[in-house]
């Protein structure tokens, strides 16, 4: 079945780079998505990549795919205190093209 | 602007007492998603409504219902809440079943 998995921690320094990886089963997936959830909020939607793609760079915000991998990240430069939360990696498939399945997500904290 | 708006942002029942989240849309999509989210754990699908038509999960318990009177609107009922049905419960809409998911902030139930 589809499965999303990420790991469940990263700590960065101010200032410093962020890289947050996630990996995906569904080989057929279409689109991938980096959600940013703030601690009792919602999921705000950060940015997304279509499976034909490598890369894509929105400001502050590179998402590279390895589509061979399977493997998708997402780069956040020069971290800064605003950007602590949890970040969601989901994929949409084509055999469930309404549904997206979400990973557990990472929490990125930041250290002065 | 708000797009997709939810309310009440707190909601505190009783163990067995029915109650009622909302949500609404400002953005005319026909498709509108029901999410639980648990403590540290991604969003799980409840169902979703592609503009009148219904789509119920496997999984989800016959305690949940939903209703969609209108396009902006959009009601997930839980007849009978348990401990277990405390968690933040995310409303999502997109234009269409394949397109962006964009959430709502979200309804923090907690069950006494």
């Amino acid at each position: 079945g589809e499965d999303v998995e990420q790991s469940l921690f990263l700590s960065v320094r101010e200032g410093d780079s962020s890289v947050i990886n996630c990996t995906y089963t569904d080989s057929s997936s279409t689109y991938l998505y980096w959600y940013k959830q703030e601690p009792g909020a919602g999921l705000q939607l950060l940015t997304y990549i279509f499976s034909n793609m490598d890369m894509k760079q929105d400001q502050r915000l590179t998402v590279l795919l390895n589509k061979k991998d399977k493997h998708l990240s997402l780069r956040i430069a020069d971290t800064q205190t605003g950007d602590s939360a949890i970040y969601f990696c989901a994929e949409r498939g084509v055999s469930s093209a309404s549904k997206i399945i979400f990973g557990s997500g990472t929490r990125l904290s930041i250290r002065p | 602007d708000a797009m997709v708006i939810q309310n009440p942002r707190y909601q505190v029942t009783q163990f067995g007492k029915p109650v009622t989240l909302s949500c609404s849309q400002t953005l005319n999509h026909n498709v509108m998603y029901w999410y639980q989210q648990k403590s540290s754990q991604a969003p799980k699908l409840l169902f979703h409504y592609y503009d009148k038509d219904f789509n119920n999960e496997a999984d989800t318990p016959d305690n949940f219902q939903s209703r969609r009177p209108n396009t902006s609107f959009c009601f997930l009922d839980i007849r009978s809440p348990g401990l277990g049905d405390a968690a933040m419960y995310l409303c999502a809409t997109s234009r269409d079943r394949t397109d962006t998911q964009y959430f709502g902030p979200g309804t923090r139930l907690t069950v006494l």
